[in-house]
């Protein structure tokens, strides 16, 4: 596997149920992010990770859980959630956080429908 | 604020057309600036990008320079094939609470007819 990949690639899931977003990259890259992609809106920085750890989130709801057990890997625990949070989740990393420039690689996404 | 505004799509054109995306920004300071491009069922990929002030971004035929002077970056492409049919997102990398964040305007959706 080269790049970002995320697993699922589509999710459908009740407002009860719980379920996980999982990414990964192959890039030996130091940062991570999660992003929502809605209809008609811009993207949404969710959470950052600079070498497993937190360094920013955006005032996201706490039904939305992230991890970062390593500098490869990036989950997004799921509780609880409502059809507005249907959308396309979208995992990126990068070289580092600071730093003129740094490209984001993007992962496929994962769709996320909630009934 | 910080904030980045493109054209309204979507965008249709025949193959061989030209093609201008514009694309403004509110930023402090001067930041880096960027394009990025969504192909259907794929993630992001950067397109382009510049760092300072007159600096022109080129790839795959598509080129960008930043003018401070207004504020802008619009996307430029002499002749698109149907292959560019995509979504394109222009960006700014901003600095906040000590790291670095990109921030995306709303997408443009580019259909290109054989």
């Amino acid at each position: 596997e080269t790049g970002v990949t995320q697993t699922p690639r589509h999710l459908v899931m009740g407002m009860t149920n719980k379920k996980s977003l999982k990414c990964e990259q192959h890039l030996g890259h130091n940062a991570m992010y999660w992003y929502k992609q809605s209809a008609k809106k811009p993207l949404e920085l969710m959470f950052v990770y600079s070498l497993e750890e937190r360094v920013e989130n955006n005032s996201v709801p706490s039904r939305f859980s992230p991890e970062c057990p390593n500098s490869s890997h990036l989950f997004l625990h799921l509780h609880t959630l409502q059809p507005e949070d249907s959308a396309l989740y979208l995992c990126a990393s990068s070289q580092g956080v600071s730093g003129l420039g740094y490209e984001q690689y993007f992962g496929p996404g994962t769709r996320l429908t909630v009934t | 604020g910080n904030s980045v505004t493109q054209m309204e799509g979507p965008v249709t054109l025949s193959e061989e057309a030209f093609l201008t995306i514009n694309c403004t920004y509110t930023a402090t300071g001067y930041p880096s600036l960027f394009w990025y491009v969504q192909y259907p069922g794929e993630g992001l990929q950067l397109l382009l990008k510049a760092t300072k002030a007159d600096d022109k971004g080129s790839n795959k035929g598509f080129e960008a320079t930043y003018r401070k002077e207004t504020t802008s970056f619009h996307l430029e492409k002499g002749s698109v094939q149907v292959s560019d049919s995509a979504v394109y997102f222009c960006a700014l990398e901003i600095t906040q609470g000590g790291s670095e964040k990109l921030v995306f305007g709303k997408g443009t959706k580019l259909t290109v007819n054989p």
